[in-house]
């Protein structure tokens, strides 16, 4: 494990459906992350918080809502999702930024939308 | 608008060969250029990364060089190994503040066969 745990691994929703993704880190980092993976794309940042704070927002759609409650956890919040939605969702934290050690990614939540 | 170009898609080599990867990205104020590996059911974990003050970087087998007039960067992997076989994805990111926002390439798919 690299630190960074994701729940769950694999999520099925109906396009009706809520359900929330979960990020858990205990490395000391103090910045999370939330991106997309879709085959034959590049990694798509969709959220960025620093010290608990919302700094970056991707122009991700209102479908979509993160929640850091503190610098330990992360959660992405999915309502009326849509098919083109159906991807790897990854979480990643950095101590400051990625220079310093790099990001410390998640294993990811393989999510589909039906 | 891709800032970060990925080439090529997918690469096979023989054990001992030596894949070359390469990225070239258009924003000039990047200053942190990393590459990671991606093993399936896994998230990307940082493998080396480099600084544009330096034309050259080695860390065991695999060896980032940077080329800054160009703006380009490669990862070449010494005497590839079957275990190199997973997916490489180049980034780059300006390192200012207190978090930082890696954009990735598209990814290259390298499989080392005996």
């Amino acid at each position: 494990e690299t630190g960074v745990t994701q729940t769950p691994r694999h999520l099925v929703m109906g396009m009706t459906n809520k359900k929330s993704l979960k990020c858990e880190q205990h490395l000391g980092h103090n910045a999370m992350y939330w991106y997309k993976q879709s085959a034959k794309k590049p990694l798509e940042l969709m959220f960025v918080y620093s010290l608990e704070e919302r700094v970056e927002n991707n122009s991700v759609p209102s479908r979509f809502s993160p929640e850091c409650p503190n610098s330990s956890h992360l959660f992405l919040h999915l309502h009326t999702l849509q098919p083109e939605d159906s991807a790897l969702y990854l979480c990643a934290s950095s101590l400051g930024t990625a220079g310093n050690y790099g990001y410390t990614f998640g294993s990811g939540t393989r999510l589909t939308v039906v | 608008q891709q800032q970060v170009k990925q080439s090529p898609q997918s690469l096979i080599v023989q054990k001992g060969g030596i894949p070359i990867i390469n990225c070239a990205y258009e924003n000039t104020a990047f200053d942190y250029f990393p590459w990671y590996q991606q093993f399936p059911g896994k998230g990307p974990a940082l493998l080396i990364a480099i600084r544009p003050d330096v034309s050259e970087k080695k860390e065991g087998r695999f060896t980032i060089s940077f080329n800054k007039s160009a703006k380009q960067f490669s990862l070449h992997i010494m005497d590839s190994q079957p275990g190199d076989s997973a997916t490489y994805f180049c980034a780059a990111s300006r390192e200012r503040g207190t978090a930082s926002k890696l954009t990735f390439g598209t990814g290259t798919r390298l499989q080392v066969t005996l």
